[in-house]
């Protein structure tokens, strides 16, 4: 069964650099895609991108000049950095494990609100 | 606006079966068999329910099943519990440059 855990700062200013990490626990690190997930309050999901245990990364093209996701396979951990973040980036953000055979995600985190201050 | 259109709610009664549908395109639903539902309780992660289109994870109720003709998936519920009352969201692998689509969800109320 695998877990998986967020954890960051859950307040970041305006213009400044989101970062989140999250640790998998009870799965082998090269089974799936490890992604990241948004929420806005009260709003649907959107998909951020992920990394496979090579370090290859693919992302959502609406942030993906802003999004960086980088992994460390020894500490079973993936991180999410957004830069240049607004208002419209406070979110609770899931990391999640991506099935490569059939594109579901099969687990989650419990999820980590960050709100954008100003 | 999202990749894929869900309704906005939908409800029944206890007991009673309903459908949820998914609209996508022939770039996502229409070309692969890679649609995913999801369950979503307030405050919760959510769920996986369903997997390429109609599979259900171990664990998830056979109340649950998934179909798809064409464009459009769609989830459906039978013999609904109260319980169920919570959000569902659809996702799809796309061959845009995106990986995978969510629609917008979809509230389900139990009467």
């Amino acid at each position: 069964q695998v877990q998986l855990q967020e954890s960051g700062p859950g307040l970041v200013k305006a213009s400044e650099t989101l970062s989140l990490t999250c640790t998998v626990s009870g799965g082998s690190i090269s089974t799936y895609y490890w992604s990241w997930i948004r929420q806005p309050p009260g709003k649907g999901l959107e998909w951020i991108g992920y990394i496979y245990y090579t370090g290859s990364t693919k992302y959502n093209p609406s942030l993906k000049s802003r999004v960086i996701i980088s992994g460390d396979t020894s500490k079973k951990e993936f991180s999410l950095k957004l830069s240049s973040v607004t208002a419209a980036d406070t979110a609770v953000y899931y990391c999640a494990s991506l099935s490569g055979n059939s594109y579901g995600l099969d687990y989650w985190g419990q999820g980590t609100l960050v709100t954008v201050s100003s | 606006q999202s990749a894929l259109t869900q309704p906005a709610s939908v409800s029944g009664s206890p007991g009673q079966s309903i459908t949820i549908s998914c609209i996508g395109t022939s770039s996502d639903v229409g070309n692969y068999d890679y649609v995913s539902w999801y369950q979503q309780h307030p405050g919760k992660a959510p769920r996986l329910m369903i997997y390429e289109v109609t599979n259900r994870p171990s664990g998830v109720s056979n109340r649950f099943s998934g179909s798809k003709s064409g464009n459009t998936a769609s989830l459906t519920i039978s013999g609904l519990q109260a319980e169920d009352e919570a959000d569902y969201y659809c996702s799809s692998f796309t061959s845009d440059r995106a990986l995978v689509v969510f629609g917008g969800g979809t509230t389900l109320t139990v009467l």
